[in-house]
Order: structure tokens, then sequence, then C-alpha cells
């Protein structure tokens, strides 16, 4: 068990440009969740996918974020056009749908948009 | 997602048991109480959930009264590792597997002090 891994681990952008993160999550874990942190906040849900079926997305999520998680396993978040008010960092988890299994997360991605 | 009050920090000695509080009075029957913790820097950790009965892992125990309607997170020998932000949170949609996705409050920020 390798854990949640995300890259990049941080990432400083100019306003407007677009950026992409990447998650891989446990494996067999067919669940992802996105989550977003800003500071002295607790994650935000953003976005949760069952397989490749994405399944829930939160009113945070604009139209400038899109998700995928094209074959199952690994997920991808980007924003495009990226806006001050971005900057957080950005979590991901993954867990077993399965019961009361819980989330396991990631350490995140940190964006500053400059 | 049934809701949580905690307080907002408390500190104890290095090597002494922490106690950390949980309100969670509008808990429907089969709903769950997880706990989580997080570094600074780092994504949420997850650190045991309970449904009735007490439960305890390597890392902590869980006492829920009887009532369910609070509970606490021990960890019987708290070191400076251990100060976080504790998170108690109570997620709809578990037993049935539908959607267990996470809502976060602000925590509760343990302080170990030397």
């Amino acid at each position: 068990d390798t854990g949640v891994s995300q890259d990049p681990r941080h990432k400083i952008t100019k306003r407007g440009q677009n950026v992409t993160f990447r998650c891989d999550p446990i494996s067999e874990h067919n669940r992802l969740y996105w989550y977003r942190q800003t500071l002295g906040q607790g994650p935000e849900f953003l976005t949760y996918f069952q397989n490749e079926a994405q399944l829930e997305k939160s009113r945070l999520l604009s139209d400038r974020f899109s998700a995928e998680r094209p074959k199952g396993s690994f997920s991808t978040l980007e924003i495009q056009r990226t806006e001050q008010g971005d900057s957080a960092m950005y979590l991901c988890a993954s867990s077993i749908r399965q019961g009361s299994s819980p989330l396991h997360f990631g350490n995140g991605t940190r964006l500053t948009v400059t | 997602d049934a809701k949580t009050t905690q307080p907002t920090s408390m500190d104890c000695a290095e090597g002494r048991a922490a106690n950390l509080p949980c309100n969670h009075s509008t808990i429907s029957g089969n709903e769950y109480v997880y706990w989580y913790r997080q570094i600074h820097s780092q994504g949420p950790q997850y650190i045991i959930h309970g449904l009735k009965n007490n439960e305890t892992n390597e890392m902590a125990s869980l006492i829920i009264t009887e009532d369910r309607k609070s509970s606490t997170l021990i960890l019987p020998h708290a070191t400076l590792r251990d100060t976080a932000v504790y998170y108690c949170i109570v997620p709809s949609g578990v037993v049935t597997g539908a959607n267990s996705k996470l809502t976060f409050g602000k925590g509760i920020t343990l302080s170990v002090r030397p």
C-alpha cells in the first residue's frame, strides 16, 4: 500500500494560465474524491468518482474546473484560466465502496496563482 | 451530514492522555463517527471510526456515549508529533455505501506541549 499519490506537490502559475493536477489512488480503490482547502479552513468537497463515472459535483466546481478519471484508475483535475481565488491546497482521496471504509488522503497539491 | 461541534482548541502535556470531545446530537441510528487529523502541510490522516461500540486501534481509542450524541477521541500518550487539527465527522450515506463523502468543519487544534 503506497498510499494516495499527488503530483505535483507545489504549483505556481500566473493568472489566466491552465493547470492540471494528477492523483493516483490506492490500488483497487474504486472511489476517488477531490477536495479543496484554503488557509484556516477544513477541506471542501469538490467532486467524486466511482470507477470512471463522475457521480457528484459540488457547486464549488465552476465551469473552469474539470475532473476526469478515464480508466477508473488515476484522475486529473484541470483548472482553466486560473484566478487568484483558486490558490489553495487541492487534495485527493480514495476509498473502497464497501460499508464504512474510510477515505484515505494524499498530501495534496499546493496551487499559488500570482 | 450530521452536524458536529468541537471546541476550537485544547492542549495537553507530552506523555499524558489527550481527550478530544465531539458533540453530534443529531446523529442518526446508522451513521458512523469518523476522526481524522491534519498535520500542517499534509493531507488529512484517517484515525478511527465507530458506530455504537467503543473502538481502539494502534493510534487511538474512540468512546461513543450510549445515546450516541457525543464521542471522545483518546490519544493515550500524546507526543509532540500529535500536534494537529483533529476533525470529528459524521457523514451521511455510509451504511448504504451510496455516498461516503466527508464534510469537514474547522476541527479542534490540539497542541501538545513538552
